[in-house]
């Protein structure tokens, strides 16, 4: 079983539609995040907690706003999504118990498509 | 199939070549760097980092390079096998633990 869990792995919807994105996670880490992958872009940065109490802004964040349930679930919503919100979206952890190393584990994505 | 990386630079060496994959990074500030490599349909997979009191580390059959003086990143490949064709990205740490990574750079790699 996948250590990061991305639901739903593929989704289509409509423009205005409100989307919302699930990541659980076994690896009992306190840092999560969502990446966004669009062709030629390489990996942006939604938002990231580093608990359970703390939620922080990325580069791209407007648009979206995300949940964090427990230390295992953090979720990504799109209140009214739109075409240019189509494409690959990553759920990500790290340890940060013994600082920061910047290896972040990676779910296997969550494909959007808004028509 | 994989969308990402429709328009990637892209590395074609043979099985058995040593394959290097450059990364210019642009904050001067930034301590740490790591390369991924992202398998069609999978996420990035942590491969080695290094950080910036450092100009090279090495891993099993990988060795990142640091040259802070130009900003410049690379990752070596040695005897590239056919499972090591992926999408590779370099990120760099800007701070507040945050990755920026780079647009990625694809490595086919021919039997």
């Amino acid at each position: 079983d996948a250590d990061v869990t991305q639901t739903p792995r593929n989704r289509i919807t409509k423009t205005g539609k409100r989307i919302m994105l699930e990541c659980s996670q076994t690896k009992g880490h306190d840092r999560m995040y969502w990446y966004r992958q669009d062709p030629g872009l390489g990996l942006q940065l939604i938002y990231y907690s580093f608990d359970v109490k703390d939620i922080n802004k990325g580069e791209i964040s407007d648009g979206y706003s995300v949940s964090r349930q427990a230390q295992a679930k953090f979720s990504l919503s799109l209140e009214s999504a739109i075409p240019n919100q189509t494409a690959l979206y990553f759920c990500a952890t790290s340890d940060g118990t013994s600082g920061f190393t910047g290896e972040l584990f990676f779910g296997e994505g969550s494909r959007l498509t808004v028509l | 199939g994989e969308s990402v990386g429709l328009h990637l630079p892209t590395l074609s060496v043979q099985e058995g070549d040593n394959s290097i994959i450059n990364c210019a990074y642009s904050n001067s500030a930034s301590d740490y760097f790591i390369w991924y490599k992202q398998e069609s349909g999978k996420g990035p997979q942590f491969i080695i980092d290094i950080r910036s009191n450092m100009d090279k580390r090495q891993g099993q059959r990988v060795t990142v390079l640091l040259n802070k003086t130009v900003k410049h990143l690379s990752l070596q490949i040695a005897a590239t096998q056919p499972g090591d064709s992926a999408v590779y990205f370099c990120a760099e740490n800007r701070g507040f633990q945050k990755l920026v990574f780079g647009t990625g750079t694809r490595l086919l790699v021919s039997p």
